[in-house]
């Protein structure tokens, strides 16, 4: 299968900053990349489709200016959550479509951020 | 957009036991349904999945069956096992977004 890589898989930081999570397609190119969040015990609730070279799609209700979304290439889409609060604080996945007739999602590690 | 609900959210059997999770969709327009387990902080696995062109699929004590007239879709685990516990996730697919359930955690009694 194809193998998706998130970094980091936790953090924590202060509120009022900025925190970037990577997702890295590593074998394979990634035209379309997903982010999702989930709550403890909860389902995964997509926040945005990411596609390489032009502006993430986001679902509604997902703020846009918060949560930065940038797809620069083939291999890596980047999640940004701009100043931080505590109720940000949640498990965020990207998964990515390996474009190869696969319609399977593969996940990455996820990434376990907390605001303090 | 999609709409995709799962029940049970919880489920405990006796080792040994099936265990039945049934989901339902909006969209009729959605082809393909993938079956996750994840586990406590890691990332959700595909177990088994089916697409639209298929009533039933099994792989080993895994089966799923699927059916388009009443937009519904069920994961069957039979001899079930401690490892088997888990959340599991339903989730439907156009080939384009994928909408998931709300989760079934499965405990497996030894």
């Amino acid at each position: 299968g194809a193998v998706v890589s998130q970094h980091p898989s936790r953090v924590i930081c202060k509120s009022g900053t900025s925190v970037k999570i990577e997702c890295r397609s590593l074998d394979f190119q990634a035209t379309t990349m997903f982010w999702y969040r989930q709550f403890p015990k909860q389902s995964l609730m997509l926040m945005a489709t990411s596609n390489e070279g032009s502006k993430a799609t986001y679902e509604q209700g997902v703020e846009k200016d918060k949560f930065l979304i940038n797809h620069a290439s083939l291999t890596l889409s980047t999640l940004t959550v701009t100043s931080a609060h505590p109720e940000d604080s949640s498990f965020y996945i990207c998964s990515a479509e390996t474009g190869r007739g696969y319609t399977e999602a593969f996940f990455g590690q996820g990434t376990r951020l907390t605001v303090v | 957009g999609e709409n995709v609900e799962q029940h049970p959210s919880t489920l405990s059997v006796q080792e040994g036991d099936s265990a039945v999770i049934k989901c339902t969709y909006s969209d009729s327009a959605s082809n393909y349904f993938p079956w996750y387990k994840q586990e406590l902080g890691k990332r959700p696995q595909l177990i088994i999945d089916i697409r639209s062109n298929v009533g039933e699929k099994k792989d080993q004590r895994i089966a799923v069956t699927l059916n388009k007239t009443a937009k519904h879709f069920s994961l069957h685990i039979t001899e079930t096992q401690p490892e088997d516990s888990a959340v599991y996730f339903c989730a439907a697919s156009t080939g384009n977004q994928f909408y998931f359930g709300t989760g079934t955690s499965l405990t497996v009694i030894p």
